[in-house]
This record gives structure tokens, sequence and C-alpha cells, in this order.
């Protein structure tokens, strides 16, 4: 069995601050772990994943995120927010022994102030 | 237009009618699942097709919910008799997987049909 979970459902940066989103996971197998993100009405894009290898695994707009297994946690961060990263973001946990079927936390809500 | 389309976008109903929707995943993924999202939550899983194959359903997924994957193609989801609590997005994504326990591969996301029931 799998779950995520998220702490924070909402989150408010300045523009220019870090982002920090927290994720923890569980897993009974090794996990793919994932960050998504959601705009209004709009289906889910994939910004970041980890599978295999190197731990630190950056994606697409300035993301990044570690794997580090001693923790369970998968955090996404960004150094500089922008005004458009404002979204939900979601994190995910899939096994390479359940045919990619995922599984979600609640999402973070990041607000992002001028 | 090469992504995951779904039709249709939005659909208001009203209670014990039936609804269906479909989704047109990437042409040549081999994997279609079907998640549901209600507001303030993350998707949670209904059900997944290696080519025509229905491989597994989610318990979420009732006798009211049936989905189809003719041909290996695009695939329908089916609510009978609907309920107030049916109201949330239904999601579509496609990949391309090589065996039912292969390696992952990444989920596309198509844009979501948003049911109401009234």
């Amino acid at each position: 069995a799998q779950s995520v979970t998220q702490l924070g459902s909402h989150v408010s940066v300045s523009e220019g601050a870090l982002v920090l989103l927290r994720c923890n996971y569980s897993s009974s197998v090794p996990p793919y772990l994932f960050w998504y993100v959601q705009y209004p009405n709009q289906g889910l894009q994939l910004l970041l994943k980890y599978t295999t290898g190197a731990t630190l695994v950056k994606g697409i707009n300035g993301f990044e995120a570690e794997f580090k297994k001693s923790e369970t946690s998968f955090h996404l961060t960004k150094p500089s927010a922008h005004m458009s990263d404002a979204a939900e973001y979601f994190c995910a946990v899939s096994a390479n022994t359940n045919a990619g079927k995922s599984t979600f936390g609640d999402g973070t809500t990041l607000t992002v102030k001028p | 237009d090469t992504g995951v389309s779904q039709d249709p976008r939005h659909k208001i109903t009203k209670r014990g009618q039936n609804v269906t929707f479909r989704c047109d995943p990437i042409s040549e993924h081999n994997r279609l699942y079907w998640y549901r999202q209600t507001l303030g939550q993350g998707p949670e899983f209904l059900t997944y097709f290696q080519n025509e194959a229905q491989l597994e359903k989610s318990r979420l997924l009732s006798d009211r919910f049936s989905a189809e994957r003719p041909k290996g193609s695009f695939s329908t989801l089916e609510i009978q008799r609907t309920e107030q609590g049916d109201s949330a997005m239904y999601l579509c994504a496609s990949s391309l997987g090589q065996g039912r326990y292969s390696s992952y591969n990444e989920q596309f996301f198509g844009p979501g049909t948003r049911l109401t029931v009234l």
C-alpha cells in the first residue's frame, strides 16, 4: 500500500522568495515519486519525477526536489517564486509493480504575493 | 494536437440520469487511466486499461460506473443513475508502458471533465 501526505494545504510566499512544499510518502516497495502542478480548470502537468539514480531531480520552471529515503520525503523547492507559480501542487507516489497507478496527496495551494 | 483530450469539458445533469465521458489518449500510448478528483483533494485512481483490457478497478468504482476501451484506442466512462456525490472532476491519463509490471512511464493528463449533479 502507498500513501502521500502533503504538509500544509496552503502556502503563501512573496514574489522572489523561496518556495518549499512538503511531501512525505509511505511505500512498501521502492517508490517512484512525482510532483504535478494544476492550474484552475485544467489537468495535471508533470513538474518532475524521481524513479532511480540521482536523488536531486530538476524539473521544469526552475523547480527541483530531493528524494530522502531515510526521511521518506520528497519536498519541492524553487529558489525564487514568480507570480505565475501560483497554482495547486500535488505530490504522488507510484511503484514499478502497479503499472504506473499513482496515489496522490491532497494538494498544496501556492499563493504568490507581489 | 498530440495531447490527451476529454469530452465534454463540463457536464451538468440531474440526479438519476446517466452520463458518459470520452477520453482520447496520445495515439501511441497503450495504457489509459481514469481518476476522480473532488474539491480540495488529489486525484483518486478509478481504473486502468492496457490496450483494450481493463486490468484493475478501484473499490471506488461502484456498480453504477463502467469503463470501456474498445480497440485499445479511446475510452468511455459511464455513470448510471448519477448521485450528487458523483460530482467531481474526472481525469484521464495515458502512458506508454511495456508490460503489466514494467517500469513506470510518465502519465500525461487530459484537461478533465467536470461533472455537476443537481
